[in-house]
């Protein structure tokens, strides 16, 4: 079965860029979505399509994706995007979730 | 906009099945795809399946002799059955739904805000 694999954790200082990485086999084959998790709230979609901000995502957020990785990038890190971050992608019909990256912000 | 509530009990003893129901408000359960995410404590997103109302259903190959997904249409509302839980299927499960793009494409763009199954006799 196809697997993504991501960092548990990742820290970053208020203000710095934070990267957050995805690895799948020829993950660059397909699309990548990113989701941020807050405990206790629902997972928020911040980056479908590889690079693609929903309305309402901060211009802070982006993406890439290509060979067998993914990345979700934070430019200008603030507080409140102290989370848990997933990607997220297809395997043929079936959905796969990375394990999730907690972001720390300190 | 979209509303998503999910419903049912909140504890369920071990070997018993688990059913929960997401009532569906804003959009029509005959179009989209439908989903059920689930979050064990300490643990990361896990997919269960999807029912598309005219295509069927796809489950999570890890899952799939335990999960039946099925959708009312009179109500605008679906349902999950997971059969013989134990403690590892404690968790806090979602309904979403997938945007409407081609597959491959398609994403979770509404959630309902969980519900806390608690596998314990």
């Amino acid at each position: 079965s196809y697997e993504l694999t991501q960092a548990p954790s990742v820290s970053v200082s208020p203000g710095q860029t934070a990267s957050i990485t995805c690895s799948g086999d020829n993950l660059g084959n397909k699309f990548s979505f990113w989701y941020q998790k807050k405990p206790g709230q629902s997972p928020v979609l911040v980056i479908y399509q590889d690079n693609k901000r929903p309305s309402g995502i901060p211009e802070r957020f982006s993406g890439s994706n290509s060979g067998s990785t993914a990345t979700l990038t934070i430019s200008g890190t603030q507080a409140m995007d102290e989370a848990d971050y997933y990607c997220q992608a297809w395997d043929s019909t079936t959905v796969v979730f990375g394990g999730g990256t907690k972001l720390t912000v300190l | 906009q979209v509303q998503l509530q999910e419903s049912g009990p909140g504890l369920v003893k071990p070997s018993e099945t688990l059913s929960l129901t997401c009532a569906v408000s804003g959009s029509s359960i005959s179009t989209y795809y439908w989903t059920w995410v689930r979050q064990s404590p300490g643990k990361g997103l896990e997919w269960i399946g999807y029912i598309y109302m005219t295509g069927g259903t796809n489950y999570n190959p890890s899952l799939k002799s335990r999960v039946t997904i099925s959708g009312d249409t009179s109500k605008n509302q679906f349902s999950l059955e997971l059969s013989s839980v134990t403690a590892a299927d404690t968790a806090v499960y979602y309904c979403a739904r997938l945007a409407q793009r081609p597959m491959g494409e398609r994403y979770f763009d509404n959630w309902g805000q969980g519900t806390l199954v608690t596998v314990s006799s």
